[in-house]
């Protein structure tokens, strides 16, 4: 099976503008998340969709929103970049979820830098 | 809401060296456990992780992880680490947050480098 893939892989953007990033999960996978790398805070969780309905949600403002389409496949929008939005962004998806929970499989990232 | 505590920002050992990296969490309900390492330049990927069962989990690379659950740890160990073990290692909870959803926090991280 063909990994979590994520598009693009490098953006340089300006304070203000926005960004749209991508991601496709793993055939058959329909939850798909979405997290912050970043050296200071590390790695957080943004939110999650599943269905195409936003079923999760971090401690991040609404700046950052996302959606998901019927094939599974994510996208996240980050309105009026700021300095600190530059990071590692991070897609996962998983397979349903079993008594116990589930895993995630994590893409390469885009790696946002805001200047 | 679920924590991640990992001991060590940055370790250093020498090739051979035996290896434990400490990870403890707080969460009152059922979790599940994992490892995630990430090399230089490449994205995160699973070592090992628990569920269920045995408290002493095995993964990929010789890695080995024991789940306590009276402490509320799961430490991460390896008897021998080569220099292809340099990493970025992060210790993550998945718990229920409701309406179906898993919500996987992460540790902070810990920089592993090996030196030959």
């Amino acid at each position: 099976k063909a990994g979590v893939t994520q598009t693009p892989r490098y953006l340089i953007k300006t304070r203000g503008q926005q960004v749209t990033l991508s991601c496709s999960p793993i055939s058959g996978h329909r939850s798909v998340s979405w997290y912050q790398q970043t050296p200071g805070q590390g790695l957080q969780f943004l939110f999650e969709y599943f269905s195409e309905t936003q079923r999760n949600k971090g401690n991040f403002p609404g700046r950052f929103s996302g959606r998901q389409f019927s094939n599974s496949r994510s996208e996240m929008n980050v309105s009026t970049l700021e300095l600190g939005d530059s990071a590692l962004y991070l897609c996962a998806s998983s397979s349903p979820p079993g008594l116990r929970g589930n895993e995630q499989f994590f893409g390469p990232g885009t790696r946002l830098t805001v200047l | 809401a679920q924590s991640v505590s990992q001991h060590n920002h940055h370790v250093i050992l020498s090739e051979a060296a035996s290896l434990e990296l400490g990870c403890n969490y707080s969460y009152g309900g059922t979790v599940n456990l994992f490892w995630y390492v990430q090399y230089p330049g490449q994205h995160l990927q699973l070592l090992l992780k628990y569920f269920s069962g045995d408290p002493l989990v095995k993964g990929i690379k010789g890695f080995e992880a024991e789940f306590i659950k009276s402490k509320f740890s799961f430490n991460l160990r390896k008897p021998s680490v080569q220099w292809s073990d340099t990493a970025e290692y992060f210790c993550a909870v998945n718990a229920y947050s409701g309406a179906g959803s898993y919500q996987l926090t992460f540790g902070k991280g810990t920089k592993l480098s090996v030196i030959p």
